[in-house]
């Protein structure tokens, strides 16, 4: 069964500080994409991994292959990273099983 | 402005009133989808579109219909829509499929939030 898990459920933390979000799957993905939905409810693509390590800005996302999991970390948080953040794995080529994603709160 | 846009973007509706979502993107875009996001299950694709005539079902196709008949638009279709169909529901279009290129970007619609009474 094609599974996507996503850890902590709901994060909150002080502006400035350094977030991590986890992403576990099983077997047999092909890639991990990272989307952001805002609070007004609207979906932004944000990575998608095969391997390594991608950066954008202050979002750095990494996928470990052999363990099966992703991270998606924020540096220097922002009150505007507030948002829910989620992981999708892609199974094949063209079906995607998302988390259920991660609320992340920024208090200034 | 590249985008892509639903309407209705609210809806409250009867059951077994035949509704049809729309959805178009101006991008030129080859791959299209659906999905719904319900709380605690995430969002689940519906549907999808790899180009114009060719379709197929995602993870939850019961109870919707799609056509694709010109590129750029991709309608969803609830001909008997029943309360269990009360969710949020987003279109999404891309160049390619998910996983065809690395830098495939994914452009997500505003979403399109149903209610069947």
């Amino acid at each position: 069964k094609n599974e996507v898990e996503q850890s902590p459920q709901n994060l909150t933390a002080q502006e400035g500080e350094f977030i991590t979000i986890n992403c576990s799957y099983s077997v047999g993905i092909s890639a991990l994409h990272w989307l952001q939905q805002h609070p007004g409810g609207g979906i932004v693509s944000l990575f998608m991994l095969s391997s390594g390590k991608k950066k954008h800005g202050r979002l750095i996302a990494t996928i470990n292959i052999q363990e099966k999991h992703s991270s998606l970390h924020i540096t220097a948080s922002h009150p505007r990273d507030s948002a829910v953040y989620i992981c999708a794995g892609l199974f094949g080529n063209e079906k995607l099983t998302f988390g259920t994603g991660t609320r992340l709160t920024i208090i200034p | 402005e590249a985008q892509v846009t639903q309407n209705p973007r609210y809806l409250i509706t009867v059951t077994g009133k035949k509704l049809t979502v729309t959805c178009s993107q101006n991008m030129n875009h080859e791959y299209m989808s659906w999905y719904r996001q319900d709380p605690g299950l995430g969002l689940r694709q519906i549907y999808y579109s790899m180009n114009v005539e060719v379709t197929d079902k995602g993870d939850v196709p019961e109870g919707y219909k799609v056509s694709r008949k010109e590129k750029r638009n991709f309608p969803l279709i609830l001909e008997s829509p029943s309360p269990n169909q009360t969710s949020l529901y987003f279109c999404a279009s891309s160049f390619s499929s998910w996983g065809a290129f690395q830098d495939n970007e994914q452009f997500f619609g505003p979403g399109t939030r149903l209610t069947v009474l």
